[in-house]
């Protein structure tokens, strides 16, 4: 029974590249989120996805960044044309449709953005 | 907008003992949720709270939901080595996305 998966777990890109960060969520889940972290703090609620559907993007920023969760395939969180400060541990969640438990969240490992 | 204050920032523990900490809130959550990060990694659930009062154990974890939905403590009992890391508690606001308290590091002195 995987949990959610997370890849690349690292990613090293130049100042105006892009960078793609997927999320393949738990199996039958079917609510993904997306959080930054940078070091020694706490997660920051970025952006909240249903299948084909954008339900709450008010923690992301609107320019450059953009995140999508198909009907088929992972979760995608894109940064366009990159800036140091981007440089950050992207983690993704997913919870289960069951509303009782739709509120408790399960993590991947993240992906670790570096931006030189 | 809705906070967590988590306490305390860090422990200094030798292995055997007990720890206790603990978030409060100024509004009221309706789940309380307790996640472990190790360097790394992602936050690993330990406890999910969903009622009032409600007394949850996981192992040497018990974890509490304050009767006012305001507060949420988490005990580790007989501290052992692999429980060093950062201990966050989280809830969710009214859009499902989870605040985060600052997280509790905890340290096992040699």
């Amino acid at each position: 029974n995987a949990g959610v998966m997370q890849n690349p777990r690292h990613l090293v890109r130049r100042r105006g590249q892009e960078a793609r960060l997927r999320c393949s969520p738990v199996k039958g889940h079917s609510h993904v989120y997306w959080y930054r972290q940078l070091p020694e703090e706490g997660l920051k609620f970025m952006v909240y996805l249903q299948k084909e559907n954008i339900i709450d993007e008010s923690g992301m920023p609107k320019e450059r960044f953009s995140a999508e969760f198909p009907k088929e395939g992972p979760s995608i969180l894109r940064i366009q044309q990159v800036v140091r400060g981007d440089s950050a541990a992207y983690f993704c969640a997913s919870s289960p449709l069951d509303r009782d438990e739709q509120e408790t969240q399960y993590f991947g490992p993240g992906t670790r953005l570096l931006v030189l | 907008g809705q906070q967590l204050n988590q306490s305390p920032q860090s422990m200094f523990i030798q292995e055997g003992e007990d720890v206790s900490m603990n978030c409060t809130s100024s509004s009221i959550f309706n789940t309380w949720l307790w996640y472990k990060q190790d360097p790394g990694e992602g936050p690993v659930l330990l406890i999910a709270l969903y009622k009032a009062g409600e007394l949850t154990s996981n192992g040497r974890l018990t974890a509490q939901f304050g009767i006012t939905r305001k507060d949420s403590f988490l005990n580790i009992s007989a501290s052992i080595p692999s429980d060093v890391g950062i201990y966050f508690c989280a809830g969710p606001a009214s859009n499902y996305q989870l605040i985060w308290g600052a997280g509790t590091k905890l340290i096992i002195k040699p």
